[in-house]
C-alpha cells in the first residue's frame, strides 16, 4: 500500500517551453501533496504544499507564477514548469500524505528528472 | 524553526562491517522522525520512523535508529553493510499533527562500500 507516482519519470525539453510533471496516489486519497527540487548531490528543497481543492503555499524564494501546481482532486496533484529555463534542470520528487493520518508521514514518488535545453 | 543536520557528508565501509550515520535535530517538541534511502536517480524509500514509544525503532533492510531527546539525535544503524547499502541516506523531522506537516530532510550522508 501507500504507492505514489510520478510521471514522467524523465523530460528533456526545450528552453520557453511548458512540462507538467503528475503525482498520483495510487491506493490511498492524499489530503496533502508536497512538492520538492533536488540538485545534483543535494537534499530535497520543499518547494510548495498542496492541499486538494485549494491554493497551494509555496515556499520564501519559490515562484509561484512559475511553477504552478494544482491538487484538484484527493490523488492527483501537477506540476507545471512554466517557461522553462535550462536553470530550472533538476529533480523533481513528490510526496503525497495519506487522509486522515497523524504527524508528518508522507509517501514519495519516484521523482522527476527535467532537463532543459 | 525545525532542522537537520546530518555531519558526514560521505561515509565509507567495508562489506560486513557495521555502520552509523548521525543525524542532529532542532525542534521545539518531540518530534515525527524518520530515514530515508535514495538510490541514484530514484525517489526516497522509508527506511524507518519514529513517532513515539519504543526509542529504538526497527526498519527495513536491517536498519535500526534510537532517539535520544537528551541529545537531539536519531542516528541510523546497521550491524553489517552489505554492498547494496551504498546510496544516499537522508535523515528528516516532521512536524506533528496540526500544523504544516512538512518535512525537512538533512543534507544527506553518502554511503560507499567497499568489497
Amino acid at each position: 500500500g501507500a504507492v505514489v507516482s510520478q510521471h514522467p519519470s524523465w523530460v528533456i525539453c526545450k528552453s520557453g517551453t511548458s512540462v507538467k510533471i503528475e503525482c498520483r496516489s495510487l491506493d490511498f486519497q492524499a489530503t496533502t501533496m508536497f512538492w520538492y527540487r533536488q540538485f545534483p548531490k543535494q537534499s530535497l528543497m520543499l518547494m510548495a504544499t498542496s492541499n486538494e481543492g485549494s491554493k497551494a503555499t509555496y515556499e520564501q524564494g519559490v515562484e509561484k507564477d512559475k511553477f504552478l501546481i494544482n491538487h484538484a482532486s484527493l490523488t492527483l496533484s501537477t506540476l507545471t514548469v512554466t517557461s522553462a529555463h535550462p536553470e530550472d534542470s533538476s529533480f523533481y520528487i513528490c510526496s503525497a500524505r495519506a487522509a486522515g493520518t497523524d504527524g508528518a508521514e508522507a509517501f514519495f514518488g519516484q521523482g522527476t528528472r527535467l532537463t532543459v535545453v | 524553526a525545525q532542522s537537520v543536520t546530518q555531519p558526514d557528508i560521505h561515509i565509507t565501509v567495508s562489506e560486513g562491517a557495521s555502520l552509523e550515520l548521525r543525524c542532529n535535530y532542532s525542534y521545539g517538541a518531540t518530534p515525527y522522525l524518520f530515514w530515508y534511502v535514495q538510490s541514484p536517480g530514484q525517489g526516497l524509500q522509508l527506511l524507518l520512523k519514529y513517532f513515539s514509544g519504543d526509542t529504538l525503532v526497527q526498519g527495513i533492510k536491517g536498519f535500526e535508529a534510537e532517539f535520544k531527546r537528551s541529545q537531539s539525535s536519531f542516528n541510523l544503524r546497521k550491524p553489517s553493510v552489505h554492498w547494496s547499502d551504498a546510496a544516499e541516506y537522508f535523515c528528516a523531522v516532521g512536524a506533528r499533527a496540526g500544523t504544516a506537516s512538512k518535512l525537512t530532510f538533512g543534507t544527506g550522508t553518502r554511503l560507499q562500500v567497499t568489497l
